[in-house]
């Protein structure tokens, strides 16, 4: 049990699909993270919620759009994707926005673009 | 600028065998070092963190690791390794300050372990 839920395990989309995924942490963490997992890149850091509230947008392209209905709630949803953006999905949670509280991480969305 | 290197990207070792993973940084200021670890289909989970004072930090699952700051390095131990640490391990510092601060994220050691 990690604490924080992430659904679905996998996913096959084509690039002119649209579709959503799903993080739920009930932590009662009030910071909520989505991460890019690539190979041979190092973790990427994509949006940033704090109290339900964007903080953070690392250049990310406009097909990702992040939404965050509730302080326990995180969604990404994709659209138009392009095959590069193949990867390991990771939501994360924690206590704040400091890194030095400690994430909380989902086991992560693998998506498969074609 | 800041960085982390991880300078072994595969180990493999024995079961029982002792283990160091290799972590250095790049950063101006005081570091918050920190280490994670993600098994195999799961996500990331914190083995350590070292913030200040005692340089030997103790972790879970019997990890601990050094801060050597002449060094600029943060490696991490096990003195016996057991099958179910095979894993990826990501080394990482905490940039900027207070709610800014982000992690600066290592590619990863992937450990594998001989029975």
């Amino acid at each position: 049990e990690t604490g924080v839920t992430q659904t679905p395990r996998h996913l096959v989309m084509g690039m002119t699909n649209k579709k959503s995924l799903k993080c739920e942490q009930h932590l009662g963490h009030n910071a909520m993270y989505w991460y890019k997992q690539s190979a041979k890149k190092p973790l990427e850091l994509m949006f940033v919620y704090s109290l339900e509230e964007r903080v953070e947008n690392n250049s990310v392209p406009s097909r990702f759009s992040p939404e965050c209905p509730n302080s326990s709630h995180l969604f990404l949803h994709l659209h138009t994707l392009q095959p590069e953006d193949s990867a390991l999905y990771l939501c994360a949670s924690s206590r704040g926005t400091d890194s030095n509280y400690g994430y909380t991480f989902g086991s992560g969305t693998r998506l498969t673009v074609v | 600028a800041q960085s982390v290197t991880q300078p072994d990207i595969h180990i493999t070792v024995s079961e029982g065998a002792s283990l160091e993973l290799r972590c250095n940084y790049s950063y101006g200021a005081t570091p918050y070092l920190f280490w994670y670890v993600q098994s195999p289909g799961q996500g990331l989970q914190l083995l350590l963190k070292y913030f200040s004072g005692d340089t030997l930090v103790q972790g879970i699952k019997g990890f601990e690791a050094e801060f050597k700051r002449s060094q600029s390095s943060f490696n991490l131990r096990k003195p016996s390794v057991h099958w179910s640490d095979a894993a990826e391990y990501f080394c990482a510092v905490g940039a900027g300050a207070g709610n800014n601060r982000k992690l600066i994220w290592g590619l990863g050691t992937s450990l594998a372990v001989n029975p």
